[in-house]
């Protein structure tokens, strides 16, 4: 199993540009979300979907789309970046919303907007 | 909304032992989980309390008081390579789990 992937490794956009972080799991999990990392500011939650089709706002969901139509795949797409959207990103999963103390993280995606 | 309160660093030698605390607030509670992060890479889980009481996994131990919102991370026998972030994190009542700012813990030869 490769376990989450995530791609880009590291990007950078200019301000007003739109582009898609990708995530996918061969786990066969239900539960998949995506955190925002910024320094001295823990992990915070971006949206998350508990199943195909499923998909809900976390903490900070502004400026963000997300859609889960597959299981595998759970895609993280920002409408028009904004310096303030530079920051390391996670997507992680978990069997289900029973097991959602422990997720599974991907390698993240560093993002620069200038 | 939720609120998680450790501390920022703690520094100590190899072999010493190092508790890091975890204070909460928050308007559901489930279980209060621990995750470690080395530098430039992903969070990774180390261990999950939903009942009070030690859980204890090789040199590592958590402990959760419901009655007092409060759990820490007990780690043992302190290797260089426990250099790392350290992350208590609280799952609510809408299939969220939300996350302490970290503790950045620095072992010293």
């Amino acid at each position: 199993n490769a376990g989450v992937t995530q791609t880009p490794k590291f990007q950078v956009l200019k301000t007003g540009q739109s582009m898609t972080l990708q995530c996918a799991q061969d786990m066969n999990h239900e539960y998949m979300s995506w955190y925002r990392q910024d320094p001295g500011m823990g992990l915070r939650l971006i949206h998350y979907s508990v199943g195909a089709g499923i998909t809900d706002q976390g903490e900070v969901p502004n400026g963000y789309n997300v859609s889960r139509s597959t299981t595998e795949d759970f895609p993280l797409r920002l409408l028009s970046a904004a310096p303030s959207q530079t920051s390391v990103y996670f997507c992680a999963s978990s069997p289900g919303t029973g097991d959602l103390y422990e997720q599974y993280f991907g390698p993240g995606t560093r993002l620069t907007v200038t | 909304g939720q609120s998680l309160e450790q501390p920022s660093e703690v520094t100590a030698v190899e072999g010493a032992i190092v508790q890091i605390n975890c204070t909460y607030q928050t308007s559901g509670f489930y279980g209060l989980s621990w995750y470690q992060q080395h530098d430039g890479g992903a969070p990774t889980f180390l261990s999950y309390n939903a009942l009070d009481g030690l859980e204890e996994t090789g040199r590592f131990s958590s402990f959760l008081s419901r009655s007092d919102s409060y759990g820490y991370l007990l780690l043992q026998e302190l290797q260089m390579k426990d250099s790392a972030s350290y992350f208590c994190a609280v799952r609510d009542t809408d299939y969220k789990l939300s996350f302490g700012a970290g503790t950045t813990v620095t072992v010293r030869a």
